[in-house]
């Protein structure tokens, strides 16, 4: 299994431009979640999903779109980047839909820059 | 206030030292706890889970007081491959509230 996949790991955009980083995984979870991680704050929410079909709004959602087609894939969608949107992005999957009793695995991380 | 609160520290510490820390939460109805370990510019992964018991897991002691809102690691005789950031990580329903973590040190 290659676990939880995100690509690309680092990407540099200018203001108002739009990207997707894609994140998949496959150990068939049905609970998938994209955070940010900013120094001195800790990773935030930005949305998560219980499965296909099915997404909701974290703690941080503004500026973000995502959507679940499939099982193994949960793109973010940045709609316009802006400078607050530098950060590092982790998508993270378990396998219940309650993620509070289930190991959370994350990706690599994709590192944001946008000038 | 933040959700989930922790000493940043560095904490800074010798080989074979004992290093304790704890993290506090603001929803008492919280409902599962974590340490999450992240080294440098890599993912978390998952420590050990909190139990109301309490817990050990080899050198590494978790503690949960409810009653107080806080959990705890304590990191017996500590090894140069602690050295990280230690993610306190509460539950709610669907949401995982993390901590900004607490940095942990070990010198030779």
């Amino acid at each position: 299994n290659a676990g939880v996949t995100q690509t690309p790991k680092f990407q540099v955009l200018k203001t108002g431009q739009s990207m997707t980083l894609q994140c998949a995984q496959d150990m068939n979870h049905e609970y998938m979640s994209w955070y940010r991680q900013d120094p001195g704050m800790g990773l935030r929410l930005i949305h998560y999903s219980v499965g296909a079909g099915i997404t909701d709004q974290g703690e941080v959602p503004n500026g973000y779109n995502v959507s679940r087609s499939t099982t193994e894939d949960f793109p973010l969608r940045l709609l316009s980047a802006a400078p607050s949107q530098t950060s590092v992005y982790f998508c993270a999957s378990s396998f219940k839909i309650w993620a509070g009793q289930e190991t959370q695995y994350f990706g690599p991380g994709t590192r944001l820059l946008v000038l | 206030r933040k959700e989930v609160e922790q000493d940043p520290g560095p904490f800074n510490v010798p080989e074979g030292a004992t290093v304790a820390f704890n993290c506090t939460y603001s929803n008492s109805a919280s409902q599962s706890f974590f340490w999450y370990r992240q080294d440098c510019r890599k993912e978390p992964k998952l420590l050990m889970s909190v139990y109301s018991s309490g817990n050990e897991d080899g050198r590494f002691t978790a503690q949960l007081n409810r009653a107080s809102q806080y959990i705890s690691l304590l990191i017996r005789d500590s090894k140069l491959s602690d050295s990280a950031t230690y993610l306190c990580v509460v539950t709610d329903d669907y949401k995982l509230s993390f901590g900004a973590g607490t940095t942990v040190t070990v010198r030779a």
